[in-house]
């Protein structure tokens, strides 16, 4: 069970904005910025959005990030096949005093 | 483009030892915060531990306290993580990761390291 919710799975159509929701709580995405991760089948990690709305070099602005309360959410516009992938939010949690992931949402591109 | 190898992954006995290392270049090692992640086969990913630029601050996974410890040498560029009293819960692909604060802000990772407990 992770502290960090997310649905385990969501779809679009190529051209359609989806988006990803990310449920914690008070310890973490309250009081703590939240990071987007985009995982490729077999591949590393990568840094998709950081400090909730943030998109590091050569991320595509079709990624955007948000965050309100004790919830972020990752929304994907103009949905491409390349991005069919494993999607993981994560946060630091104080009263945990340390980093905790969301149980990932795996993304399919119809 | 930034580099972290890791290396030293391997199937063990449960009880056993096992030390992971990472090795970075083509950034300066000593000014990043650096932490492991982990993910089992088929899981998502679990944060294992972390450790500021000089070492003097760690912080460790309820799941990993006592038996995991984190460690740096600058002077190397690499990062390690001694694994001791190894479960069967502890197999999964172990990556390092560089980030700019203590939370999981992982701008690099390595291609990760397999490690396997199994008798």
């Amino acid at each position: 069970q992770s502290v960090l919710t997310q649905p385990p799975s969501a779809s679009g159509t190529p051209g359609q904005r989806v988006t990803i929701s990310c449920s914690g709580g008070s310890s973490n995405i309250a009081i703590n910025v939240v990071n987007w991760y985009q995982q490729l089948p077999g591949t590393a990690p990568k840094l998709l959005i950081y400090s909730n709305n943030q998109r590091p070099s050569g991320v595509p602005d079709r990624f955007s990030g948000s965050k309100s309360g004790t919830s972020a959410s990752l929304a994907i516009s103009g949905l491409q096949s390349e991005d069919e992938a494993d999607y993981y939010c994560a946060a630091w949690d104080d009263s945990l005093n340390g980093a905790v992931f969301g149980g990932g949402t795996q993304l399919t591109v119809l | 483009e930034v580099q972290l190898v890791e290396s030293g992954g391997g199937l063990v006995q449960p009880g056993g030892s096992l030390r992971l290392s990472c090795v970075a270049s083509v950034f300066t090692f000593s000014r990043y915060w650096m932490s492991w992640v982990r993910q089992a086969p088929g899981k998502g990913l679990e944060w294992v531990a972390n450790i500021n630029h000089d070492g003097s601050e760690k912080n460790y996974v309820d799941s990993v306290k006592g038996r995991f410890t984190i460690s740096r040498d600058n002077a190397k560029n690499s990062l390690y993580l001694q694994m001791n009293s190894l479960r069967v819960e502890d197999t999964a692909v172990y990556y390092c990761a560089r980030g700019y604060t203590y939370g999981p802000d992982f701008h690099s990772w390595g291609q990760g390291t397999l490690v396997t407990v199994s008798s």
